[in-house]
């Protein structure tokens, strides 16, 4: 049973640019939901997605942008790359209702660092 | 606001003792309160939850425990091995599942 999967692992980018980062959540789980990780920080919580609608959102700007596809996948977009979103982005799945436990699945997440 | 914290400092122990982590948290009441392990590079990886009504919980050399009076829980690691070397979170449920709040982490170091 594979875990959360995230693609790419590492990237460079330059400022003004745009990226496009990309979860599979863990079979059987259908909310999707993107944190941001800081070096030395805990993670942020950026927005979830359930039935491909954003349902939450923190405090972030509208340059964080996010989809989900009908499979439960998902993409986290960034525009106008700043260098303060250098960081760790996870990506972590859980079923709809919790799971009883509320736990969430983390991805071993997607380092970016913008130059 | 609403914080959630933890103790920035590294917490260095011998293997074998037992390491104790604080969370506290400020203008809130959680429902419950998560822990997670992280390694290096690696993403969180979900250890214990506690609810409000619950005094302890426990897995295996891991106890946590919920103080809604002190606004605190600690978070025990017995008989520690050098494997257990982590940095470990506190996240407390924020409106509904999936949406955490995190502390920023404390690093514990186990040395043999």
């Amino acid at each position: 049973d594979a875990g959360v999967t995230q693609s790419p692992t590492h990237l460079i980018k330059t400022r003004g640019q745009q990226v496009t980062l990309r979860c599979s959540p863990k079979s059987g789980h259908d909310t999707v939901s993107w944190y941001q990780q800081a070096l030395g920080q805990g993670p942020q919580f950026i927005f979830q997605y359930y039935e491909e609608e954003e349902r939450q959102r923190g405090n972030f700007p509208d340059r964080f942008s996010g989809h989900q596809f009908p499979n439960y996948s998902s993409e986290l977009n960034v525009n106008a790359l700043l260098l303060g979103d250098s960081a760790l982005y996870l990506c972590a799945s859980s079923p709809a209702t919790g799971g009883g436990t509320g736990e969430l699945f983390f991805g071993e997440g997607s380092r970016l660092t913008v130059l | 606001s609403q914080k959630i914290e933890q103790n920035s400092e590294a917490l260095n122990i011998q293997e074998g003792k037992t390491a104790t982590l604080t969370c506290n948290y400020t203008n809130y009441s959680p429902a419950y309160l998560q822990w997670y392990r992280q390694d290096p590079g690696r993403g969180p990886v979900f250890l214990l939850l506690i609810r409000e009504n619950e005094k302890e919980k426990r897995k295996e050399r891991l106890k946590v425990t919920f103080d809604t009076t002190l606004k605190q829980s600690l978070f025990h690691i017995t008989a520690s091995q050098p494997a257990d070397s982590a940095t470990y979170l506190c996240s407390r449920g924020a409106d509904s599942w999936g949406k955490l709040q995190f502390g920023a982490g404390t690093q514990v170091v186990v040395t043999p």
